[in-house]
C-alpha cells in the first residue's frame, strides 16, 4: 500500500525556520516526482513546491520562492520542506503528495499524506 | 499566479446532475490538457477525482466526469449521492511550470 506520513511541524516565531519531512513506503519513491500542498485554516489548497525523481529539478510558488527549499533523500526515502524566514500567513496544514509516473514535476498528485500543522506565532 | 475561478458553492438533490465550472487563462487551464479535480471531506485528505481534463482514477465512480472548452473546465457528478457532499477544487499546470489550485467549491446534497 502506498503511503505518505509527513512530520515535522510544529509552532515557530515570525522569522524562525521548521523542516518538514514526508516519509514514503509501497513504491519506487526515486521513480515519482513529490510536491508539498498546503491548506490554511478554513481556506483553500495552494500548491507550495515540487521536485523531480531524481531531485536534479525543482519548483516552486512565488510566495515561497527564496524562502523555502524542497529536497530529497532518495536513499531515506524521504521528502523534505526546509522553510525560513516565516511567516503568519505561512500557517496552514502541511500535505505531501506523490505525483504519477512520467512528469519531472508531477502535472496531478494522486496520493496524498494526511498532512502536518505549522502554526506562525508569537 | 492567480487562483483558478470556482464558484464558492453548489447545490443538488439526491440522483441529480450538478456541474462544477473552473475558469483560467490560456496560460493554465487553456494551454494545456492537464487539468485535475480533488474531492475533500472535512477533516480529510484530498482525493484525486480526475486527471488529465476527462481521466478518472482506478476506482473512482463513472459518475464522476470532466471536460474542458477553452480556459474552462468542468466537472460533473451525476446521480448525486449524499456521499458527494464535499469540497472540490480544480488545479492546472501553466506555463511558469508551477501548479494552481481554484478556490474550492462546497458541494451541498439537499
Amino acid at each position: 500500500e502506498v503511503q505518505l506520513l509527513e512530520s515535522g511541524g510544529g509552532l515557530v516565531q515570525p522569522g524562525g525556520s521548521l523542516r518538514l519531512s514526508c516519509a514514503a513506503s509501497g513504491f519506487t519513491f526515486s521513480s515519482y516526482a513529490m510536491s508539498w500542498v498546503r491548506q490554511a485554516p478554513g481556506k483553500g489548497l495552494e500548491w507550495v513546491s515540487a521536485i523531480s525523481g531524481g531531485g536534479g529539478s525543482t519548483y516552486y510558488a512565488d510566495s515561497v520562492k527564496g524562502r523555502f527549499t524542497i529536497s530529497r533523500d532518495n536513499s531515506k526515502n524521504t521528502l523534505y520542506l526546509q522553510m525560513n524566514s516565516l511567516r503568519a500567513e505561512d500557517t496552514a496544514l502541511y500535505y505531501c503528495a506523490k505525483a504519477p509516473a512520467g512528469s519531472s514535476m508531477g502535472r496531478y498528485m494522486d496520493v496524498w499524506g494526511k498532512g502536518t500543522t505549522v502554526t506562525v506565532s508569537s | 499566479q492567480s487562483a483558478l475561478t470556482q464558484p464558492a458553492s453548489v447545490s443538488g438533490s439526491p440522483g441529480q446532475s450538478i456541474t462544477i465550472s473552473c475558469t483560467g487563462t490560456s496560460s493554465d487551464v487553456g494551454g494545456y490538457n492537464y487539468v485535475s479535480w480533488y474531492q475533500q471531506h472535512p477533516g480529510k485528505a484530498p482525493k484525486l477525482m480526475i486527471y488529465d481534463v476527462t481521466n478518472r482514477p482506478s476506482g473512482v465512480s463513472n459518475r464522476f466526469s470532466g471536460s474542458k472548452s477553452g480556459n474552462t473546465a468542468s466537472l460533473t457528478i451525476s446521480g448525486l449521492q449524499a456521499e458527494d457532499e464535499a469540497d472540490y477544487y480544480c488545479s492546472s499546470y501553466t506555463s511558469s511550470t508551477t501548479l494552481v489550485f481554484g478556490g474550492g467549491t462546497k458541494l451541498t446534497v439537499l
